[in-house]
């Protein structure tokens, strides 16, 4: 059973600075990634999808990569915002397989 | 708005009582998904639909849970003599079929609070 990883669970970072969220899954064998960002209370808002063949896709001030062969995926968000404090998720497609397996997640506290 | 809709927003039982949940999916997704999120916890795969057929269920999934999509458009999940448990929130996506017949990228609902007293 596939099984992701989210580390660390929480951090904190003053406003302006570029950080680097990880996340690791156990079997390589992956149709997509994707992350989400996730309010207080809220749904889920996708931010990124990469697909098993792609190394990396960018949006705006986001950057997700990806290692399947070592089951391993970053999101790197520069010059960070308060408003981009929320909780992010990391989610695995599994080859074969048509649900998500989704990490525990990390939240993202940035200070003003 | 077209995203995808989930009715209603926040659903307060007590144990021992029925509730009903409805997602409506982004229009022309073939495909639409239940999740269920406890505090502290990433989603976790209940069910999903390819049109009004119900093709994949979680073990997640007991027998008080049950699942429709009667005309392939809104879907409804409801439980049946609920347990404080089943305090989580129920959160939907759905999926568009893509050229060739693959499926993508899931776009979620904002969910459903369930709190079981």
């Amino acid at each position: 059973k596939q099984e992701v990883t989210q580390i660390p669970a929480a951090l904190s970072v003053p406003e302006g600075e570029n950080l680097v969220l990880n996340c690791s899954f156990t079997d390589s064998a992956i149709y997509n990634l994707q992350w989400f960002r996730q309010d207080p209370g809220k749904g889920l808002t996708s931010l990124l999808l990469i697909q098993s063949s792609q190394r990396e896709q960018t949006s705006g001030r986001l950057n997700a990569s990806l290692d399947k062969s070592s089951g391993r995926s970053t999101l790197y968000i520069a010059a960070s915002q308060p408003g981009d404090s929320a909780t992010y998720l990391c989610a695995v497609r599994a080859t074969g397989a048509n649900n998500l397996f989704f990490g525990t997640g990390t939240r993202l506290t940035v200070i003003p | 708005d077209t995203g995808v809709s989930q009715d209603p927003r926040h659903k307060i039982t007590k144990r021992g009582q029925n509730v009903t949940f409805r997602c409506d999916p982004i229009s022309e997704h073939n495909r639409l998904y239940w999740y269920r999120q406890t505090l502290g916890q990433g989603p976790e795969f209940l069910t999903y639909f390819q049109n009004e057929a119900q093709l994949e269920k979680s073990r997640l999934l007991s027998d008080r849970f049950s699942a429709e999509r009667p005309k392939g458009s809104f879907s409804t999940l409801e439980i049946q003599r609920t347990e404080q448990g089943d305090s989580a929130m129920y959160l939907c996506a759905s999926s568009a079929r893509l050229a060739g017949g693959t499926y993508n990228e899931q776009f979620f609902g904002p969910g459903t609070r369930l709190t079981v007293l």
